[in-house]
């Protein structure tokens, strides 16, 4: 069974400061995904990435997915407090179109 | 297009009652997924039906059931509840074909047994 462990488990930081959340398998990835949960909302999916050592930006995140396909890190520059919300990381099966969710990062920006 | 919608948004429940769950999904998606959150165990598979067929199901006991209409609505039972089938439960839709990878969710039914 794929296990997926996300650090930290919470964070609080200032508006404007940076932050990275990580997220580890302990087999290797098939589709890497990243999700932001906000509060009474589904997830919504950020970015998927697929092939090792990849890097993908979205304003101010970015997304780097390990060479060996078994780790991420969600970097957010300057964050702001629209950025609060539930990070998910999870791995995507298009076999049984079932997704897999590490235990999420919580983080918190205060304005 | 409107998103995935569930029915209801809330609800409580005591122990030893069953629940029904509902699901629109997105027009035109076939497929559709349950999960369970909850603080503890955090997000979790609970099953996928495609084309009113279960494809795919998590581990649950056989008390967690679902079932799909002919117009992709989908349904979800849970049969003598326990104080631990407080959660939310999130239902996703996605297109299914060559490429597809996303899933669409919708904003849960949070369910509170007492």
């Amino acid at each position: 069974t794929q296990l997926l462990e996300q650090s930290p488990q919470f964070l609080s930081i200032q508006e404007g400061e940076n932050l990275t959340v990580y997220c580890n398998s302990s087999s290797v990835f098939s589709s890497l995904q990243w999700y932001r949960q906000e509060p009474g909302e589904g997830p919504v999916l950020l970015v998927t990435v697929v092939t090792g050592g990849e890097v993908k930006k979205l304003k101010r995140l970015t997304f780097q997915f390990g060479d060996a396909r078994k780790d991420s890190s969600l970097h957010i520059t300057a964050a702001q407090p629209g950025d609060t919300g539930l990070y998910l990381c999870a791995d995507f099966k298009a076999a049984g179109n079932k997704l897999t969710f590490g235990g999420g990062t919580r983080v918190l920006v205060k304005p | 297009k409107a998103g995935v919608t569930q029915t209801p948004r809330y609800l409580i429940k005591t122990r030893g009652q069953q629940v029904t769950l509902s699901c629109s999904p997105i027009s035109g998606h076939r497929s559709v997924s349950w999960y369970q959150q909850t603080p503890g165990q955090g997000l979790q598979f609970l099953f996928e039906y495609f084309s009113e067929t279960q494809r795919n199901k998590g581990n649950f006991p056989g008390r967690f059931s679902g079932r799909q209409f002919s117009n992709s609505r989908s349904e979800m039972n849970v049969s003598t509840l326990e104080l631990g089938d407080s959660a939310l439960y999130l239902c996703a839709s996605s297109p299914v074909g060559q490429g597809a990878t996303e899933q669409f969710f919708g904003p849960g039914t949070r369910l509170t047994v007492l």
